[in-house]
């Protein structure tokens, strides 16, 4: 069975500073991986994915992720943070091969301090 | 403007009294899907519907129903709520049709804002 880990509960950085949020995944075979964020009182929204080809996967409001099959890691990062980064984020997997309910991480808080 | 709506909001009821929380999208999605998100948890999948009248389980539906009558509307249905459901409850569609060389399963999800529910 797939499944995903968010080793951080919480990331803080300073406005400005490069930020990484971390995933990592297990799956049999190949992955779709998604990033998605949640900002308070409001629903998921998706950020980025990884289905095949580059490695380097750029998504909404500056930020990207590198997929790395040997490391079996997903993570995401921003070379510059910013305040209204702030929010809850969430790495979810699925595996190549078929129709499998979307596994979600249980999520990292990150904290942008001006 | 594309959306997932959920209703209501926020819901506070007793043990044992029936609710529905309705979703519904404008998108023309044919995948819908119902979350519950617990702190230290993430999203768990409580039931997925692929199209009209095809609904299957998730990985926690227990204690849960849905109906898939129209393709814009998936309801929850706690038919004797317990203590053990106070979640946070999100609504989701996808496109379910394979095109452009990827299989629909490798499509992103649209959520809904989401349900609190508190069961005393």
């Amino acid at each position: 069975a797939q499944s995903v880990a968010q080793p951080e509960d919480q990331v803080n950085v300073a406005e400005g500073n490069p930020l990484t949020v971390k995933c990592t995944y297990s799956v049999s075979g190949n992955p779709y991986l998604f990033w998605y964020v949640q900002y308070p009182n409001r629903g998921l929204q998706f950020l980025l994915k990884y289905i095949t080809g580059d490695n380097l996967v750029k998504g909404s409001y500056g930020f990207e992720a590198e997929f790395n099959k040997s490391q079996t890691s997903f993570h995401l990062k921003k070379p510059s943070a910013l305040v209204s980064d702030s929010a809850l984020y969430f790495c979810a997997v699925r595996p190549y091969s078929g129709n499998t309910p979307l596994v979600f991480g249980k999520g990292t808080r990150l904290s942008v301090i001006a | 403007e594309a959306q997932v709506t959920q209703n209501p909001r926020y819901l506070i009821t007793v043990t044992g009294k029936k609710l529905t929380v309705t979703c519904s999208q404008n998108m023309n999605h044919e995948y819908m899907s119902w979350y519950r998100q617990d702190p230290g948890l993430g999203l768990r999948q409580i039931y997925y519907s692929m199209n009209v009248e095809v609904t299957d389980k998730g990985d926690v539906p227990e204690g849960y129903k849905v109906s898939r009558k129209e393709k814009r509307n998936f309801p929850l249905i706690l038919e004797s709520p317990s203590p053990n459901q106070t979640s946070l409850y999100f609504c989701a569609s996808s496109l379910s049709t394979s095109g452009g060389g990827s299989p629909w399963w490798s499509y992103e999800q649209y959520f809904g804002p989401g349900t609190r529910l508190t069961v005393t």
